[in-house]
């Protein structure tokens, strides 16, 4: 399909593993983000992408988190050694952006999530 | 930095009837957007209105329209005619419009759960 794609949907793993959790953004959209959701909270920004820069890894609650995005496409987000507190929903979004999308709509499109579940 | 606060964690309505969600945030920027965002049960996130900063008229998309009061940053939501399937996690969004380094993506509120009544 043509919108943001990730997987997978549901991951349940134990405390100590580690999890990878992929994102497929919309072709062409050069910016991509990462949210956590944990349950009954708003969306908590992670990493930010945007073309070839560096990333915006401020989100990044511990050092056990980290993401990479190859060629500026598909992403990945990696939880080492995973704890029962990185349980939540992981949403990835994407957006059309550049050094001059002023007048753009501003839009974030997002995927599913992936629901991960530390036992 | 920019906050958004969303004041009802779960509003209910009657089917036909309407509701209004409230959302007031905090910025020093000028120009911006704003959003109201829908979370059904399958976790996607559905853009459901924006708004831009700089327009004074209040953005309308079909049963749904925003009340905008920018001296007041204030974001409400007004559903009419509510329908079984609007019941969701309803999400207010600000973003800055411009890039100006670091993460611009969108800042939330921590959301409105809507339930409707048959």
């Amino acid at each position: 399909g043509a919108g943001v794609s990730q997987s997978p949907s549901n991951k349940v793993t134990e405390k100590g593993k580690d999890v990878e959790l992929r994102c497929d953004p919309i072709s062409g959209h050069t910016a991509l983000y990462w949210y956590r959701q944990s349950l009954g909270q708003g969306l908590e920004f992670l990493i930010y992408f945007q073309g070839n820069s560096a990333p915006d890894k401020s989100g990044l609650p511990s050092d056990r988190f980290s993401a990479e995005r190859t060629g500026g496409s598909v992403s990945t987000l990696t939880i080492q050694r995973t704890q029962q507190e990185d349980s939540a929903v992981y949403l990835c979004a994407s957006s059309l952006e550049g050094a001059s999308w002023r007048g753009r709509t501003g839009e974030l499109f997002f995927g599913e999530g992936s629901r991960l579940t530390v036992l | 930095a920019q906050t958004v606060t969303q004041s009802q964690p779960e509003m209910s309505v009657q089917e036909a009837e309407t509701v209004t969600l409230s959302c007031t945030y905090d910025t020093s920027e000028s120009d911006y957007y704003l959003f109201w965002y829908k979370q059904p049960p399958s976790r996607q996130m559905i853009l459901v209105i924006r708004q831009e900063a700089y327009k004074q008229q209040n953005a309308t998309e079909n049963r749904f329209s925003v009340n905008f009061q920018k001296a007041a940053k204030s974001f409400s939501l007004k559903i009419s005619d509510s329908q079984l399937g609007d019941a969701a996690m309803y999400f207010c969004a600000y973003r800055r419009t411009y890039s100006g380094g670091g993460a611009d993506g969108l800042t939330f509120g921590k959301g409105t759960h809507l339930i409707i009544q048959p």
